[in-house]
């Protein structure tokens, strides 16, 4: 089956870190482009990240500089670590599947992780 | 940026049609896609490539792209399509995904 499962969520003082994980199975995290978007309670969707599979990386504006996306390929696994977090970063954070085949689009989700950034 | 602009709620009756409009500048030139979200669920493709669906997503839902506007239309809407409705995009000049602000819709 086809899945991708997130962990590593949790509440966090401001101006820490925390790492999340995308765990795929069915698939192959290197061979897809693999991308992490958020929600944060109440709001909408926020694409967060991308990275290629030949391992380019992009990022929104409100996360350069103090967000990483990673990947290992032998756990065949996603990473997003979060530096200097603020309270404004306190979401739903899923990571997604891009597929070329379909334009695109991200067709694969996680069941998502929740972050908690307060004091 | 490229910004995608939805309308924040529709609502329709049960076995009308609801269209969902999704605009940006020349969005007619770009691929756009279309995710499903239920509360406390993950996002869910129901429509890709401007009008194609993924297996397993009914014919009920479409889609159509021109100009500056693009539309998910949903016939013979029944009371399980209540949910809120994102529009996406690449926009190829930053490698960035663009969301729409998500349209909710209520099924009276």
């Amino acid at each position: 089956e086809v899945q991708l499962v997130e962990t590593g969520g949790g509440l966090i003082q401001p101006g820490g870190s925390l790492r999340l994980s995308c765990a795929a199975s069915g698939f192959t995290v290197s061979s897809n482009y693999m991308s992490w978007v958020r929600q944060a309670p109440g709001k909408g969707l926020e694409w967060v990240s991308v990275i290629y599979s030949g391992g380019s990386t992009y990022y929104a504006d409100s996360v350069k500089g103090r967000f990483t996306i990673s990947r290992d390929n032998s756990k065949n696994t996603l990473y997003l670590q979060m530096n200097s977090l603020r309270a404004e970063d306190t979401a739903v954070y899923y990571c997604a599947r891009g597929e070329r085949g379909l334009s695109d689009a991200f067709d694969i989700w996680g069941q998502g992780t929740m972050v908690t950034v307060s004091s | 940026s490229y910004v995608l602009t939805q309308p924040p709620s529709v609502s329709v009756a049960p076995g009308k049609t609801a269209r969902i409009t999704c605009g940006g500048n020349n969005i007619g030139s770009k691929s756009v896609h279309w995710y499903q979200q239920k509360p406390g669920q993950a996002p869910v493709l129901v429509i890709y490539y401007d009008s194609d669906r993924p297996s397993g997503i009914p014919e009920r839902f479409s889609g159509s792209n021109s100009g500056n506007t693009a539309t998910l239309t949903i016939s013979r809407v029944e009371a399980g399509d209540e949910a809120d409705y994102y529009c996406q995009v690449w926009d190829s000049s930053s490698d960035h995904a663009v969301f729409g602000g998500g349209t909710q819709l209520t099924v009276l």
